[in-house]
């Protein structure tokens, strides 16, 4: 139990243009997602918290306006990378807060390739 | 900021016990540790936690110090498929506050045949 199902796996898209990336639980209903963003070598880094009704919480130095995050239901969480420039290209990983005595499972990933 | 510190990479040979080492000397008493790892191009995946005693599932064992300053996560018989970044985290148990992960470097492990 408690999967989380990213999607798309991979996207390319051009610069300028907008990318929808979905976060769902598939198994349990998670108030709280968190949002990754991981450079090449390097380790994952909390872009901002999701919860469900509210607005989303953004860690310092992280464009709101850029990376809209909207968490609609207990099962949905949205990341939108909105004028995506080559820059943001990225690997992009969400996380659920899961009813385990872990607390926390994570998606696959969406690989964001931008050109 | 990340509240651990780890080696950036080790090696190990296949069949071989591997042990990877994590310091968190300002952990606080509520504070578990966690660990997770990192398969290349994968999401993390939840290895194993625990407070003050030693804690042992189907994949690892977990060896925290009397002091809890730190600890070590051991693969009992590493394969090629345990090549993955490894994280230890500390935070606060359970699922109220929802208290976000920060992730360290983490160690690069990986496996020789």
């Amino acid at each position: 139990g408690a999967v989380v199902s990213q999607h798309p796996s991979r996207v390319i898209c051009k610069s300028g243009t907008s990318v929808k990336i979905e976060c769902r639980s598939l198994d349990f209903q998670a108030t709280t997602m968190f949002w990754y963003r991981q450079f090449p070598k390097q380790s994952l880094m909390l872009m901002a918290t999701s919860n469900e009704g509210s607005k989303a919480t953004y860690e310092q130095g992280v464009e709101k306006d850029k990376f809209l995050i909207n968490h609609a239901s207990l099962t949905l969480s949205t990341l939108t990378v909105t004028s995506a420039h080559p820059e943001d290209s990225s690997f992009y990983i969400c996380s659920a807060v899961a009813p385990t005595n872990y607390g926390y499972t994570f998606g696959s990933g969406t690989r964001l390739t931008v050109v | 900021d990340a509240k651990t510190t780890q080696p950036p990479s080790m090696d190990c040979a296949e069949g071989r016990a591997a042990n990877l080492p994590c310091n968190h000397s300002t952990i606080s008493g509520n504070e578990y540790v966690y660990w997770y790892r990192q398969i290349h191009s994968q999401g993390p995946q939840y290895i194993i936690h625990g407070l003050k005693n030693n804690e042992t599932n189907e994949m690892a064992s977990l060896i925290i110090t009397e002091d809890r300053k730190s600890s070590t996560l051991i693969l009992p018989h590493a394969t090629l498929r345990d090549t993955a970044v490894y994280y230890c985290i500390v935070r606060v148990g359970g699922i109220q506050g929802a208290q976000k992960l920060v992730f360290g470097q983490g160690t690069r492990l990986t496996i020789n045949p």
